[in-house]
């Protein structure tokens, strides 16, 4: 297993609620990123960042926002969570070596906003 | 631009037979192939990639994938299914000139094992 951790694994929350979704590496990795995973079980980038203060949006367009403060944290935010944003998020890092290097992933967030 | 296809959504195979996962890419230059597997609930795991060389790769599990250049091809493969294997099972590429650009991920091919 990877050294890359997501907290929390499951989280009910009502609409309207502002949450944060954490994750953290041990790797020293620069790149990090997160993916949403719709039901049909597609992976969708939203943001991802190139190491400290680097933020960038992803394919699909997100309301959520990200921030890169330290290299090994990199937490996930809804301002105002909505039934729509129900679905599971992964994160995910790979080292500064180019570009033949595998990514490794969390276990994962289940999001339900009801 | 780079683009990954797994032509099959639901792939289904009884325990003992040899399975296979399609994917298909689409890359400027030599492409980085990477297949993960999803099990439940669960982050994705690697389980190998091609970068340069023998075309026939093999990885964890007992899965093995082989690189087709003319074909745009990097199947997942196994000689005997186990119901263990019932999975998520992604494919996804980087070209290897595009530098720090995140993969590109295949839209999924969920695999069941049948006993």
């Amino acid at each position: 297993e990877a050294d890359i951790y997501q907290t929390p694994r499951y989280l009910v929350i009502g609409t309207g609620k502002k949450i944060t979704l954490e994750c953290s590496q041990t790797m020293g990795h620069d790149k990090m990123y997160w993916y949403q995973q719709d039901p049909g079980m597609e992976l969708h980038l939203i943001h991802y960042s190139y190491g400290v203060n680097s933020t960038e949006k992803g394919d699909l367009s997100s309301e959520s926002t990200v921030s890169r403060i330290r290299t090994e944290h990199f937490p996930l935010t809804l301002e105002s969570a909505r039934p729509s944003h129900t679905s599971q998020y992964l994160c995910a890092s790979i080292p500064w070596t180019g570009g033949n290097t595998e990514a490794f992933f969390g276990q994962g967030t289940r999001l339900t906003v009801v | 631009a780079q683009s990954v296809a797994q032509p099959e959504d639901q792939v289904n195979v009884a325990e003992g037979n040899p399975l296979t996962v399609k994917c298909t890419y689409s890359v400027s230059g030599n492409p980085y192939l990477f297949w993960y597997v999803q099990y439940p609930n669960r982050g994705l795991q690697f389980l190998l990639k091609y970068i340069t060389g023998d075309n026939l790769v093999k990885g964890s599990y007992g899965f093995e994938a082989e690189f087709n250049k003319s074909q745009t091809s990097f199947h997942l493969k196994k000689p005997s299914a186990l119901v263990s294997d019932s999975a998520l099972y992604f494919c996804a590429v980087r070209a290897s000139t595009a530098g720090n650009t995140p993969l590109v991920f295949g839209k999924g091919t969920r695999l069941s094992v049948i006993a």
